[in-house]
């Protein structure tokens, strides 16, 4: 059984492009978290997703983040308009009984 | 969810047990104590979880004290891949279960 996929593994953005970070869910898991890391700094949660709902995004920033989980295919975090400040670790975990295992990260770095 | 304390750091000769302690003095009957470990900025990887009777598995053993203010990850043989970040965290076993990372223990093994 694979674990959980994230690509890309490293994303160069300059400031103001679009960050588009993905996340593919253990086979049969349907809950799916996203955590940021800033560097020097603890895991912070950012957002919970069930197929097609967001259940939770009391972490995420209130402009330019979005997060969906569609019915096919991966969970999507979006960063529009990306800012120096964006430029952290993101963790996506998936999770079917409570216990959530994460993925390897996406380092995303802003110029 | 309840709050835990580790200590910041250890240090743990190669071959030797490895034995980290976390407090959660202010757990709930329904929390659960999850333990995960971050290696050098990976993704958080899953160690163990228990309620109040000891775990084991092939990672590591949890050790839960009777009035599960506090407990105990055992490393039975600490190897230089073991260098890591370990986090205690309690919480409810259910899907709506953010975990909140704290400082967590540095652990060093040294050979």
């Amino acid at each position: 059984n694979a674990g959980v996929m994230q690509n890309p593994r490293h994303l160069v953005r300059r400031r103001g492009q679009e960050a588009r970070l993905r996340c593919s869910p253990m086979k049969g898991h349907s809950h799916v978290y996203w955590y940021r890391q800033l560097p020097e700094e603890g895991l912070k949660f950012m957002v919970y997703l069930q197929k097609e709902n967001i259940i939770d995004e009391s972490g995420m920033p209130k402009e330019r983040f979005s997060a969906e989980f569609p019915k096919e295919g991966p969970s999507i975090l979006r960063i529009q308009q990306v800012v120096r400040g964006d430029s952290a670790a993101y963790f996506c975990a998936s999770s079917y009984d409570g216990t959530q295992y994460f993925g390897p990260g996406t380092r995303l770095l802003v110029l | 969810d309840a709050k835990t304390t580790q200590p910041t750091s250890m240090d743990c000769a190669e071959g030797r047990a490895a034995n980290l302690p976390c407090n959660h003095s202010t757990i709930s009957g329904n929390e659960y104590v999850y333990w995960y470990r971050q290696i050098h900025s990976q993704g958080p990887q899953y160690i163990i979880h228990g309620l109040k009777n000891n775990e084991t598995n092939e990672m590591a053993s949890l050790i839960i004290t009777e009035d599960r203010k506090s407990s105990t990850l055992i490393l039975p043989h600490a190897t230089l891949r073991d260098t890591a970040v370990y986090y205690c965290i309690v919480r409810v076993l259910n899907q709506g279960g953010k975990l909140i990372f704290g400082q967590g223990t540095e652990l060093s093994v040294k050979p």
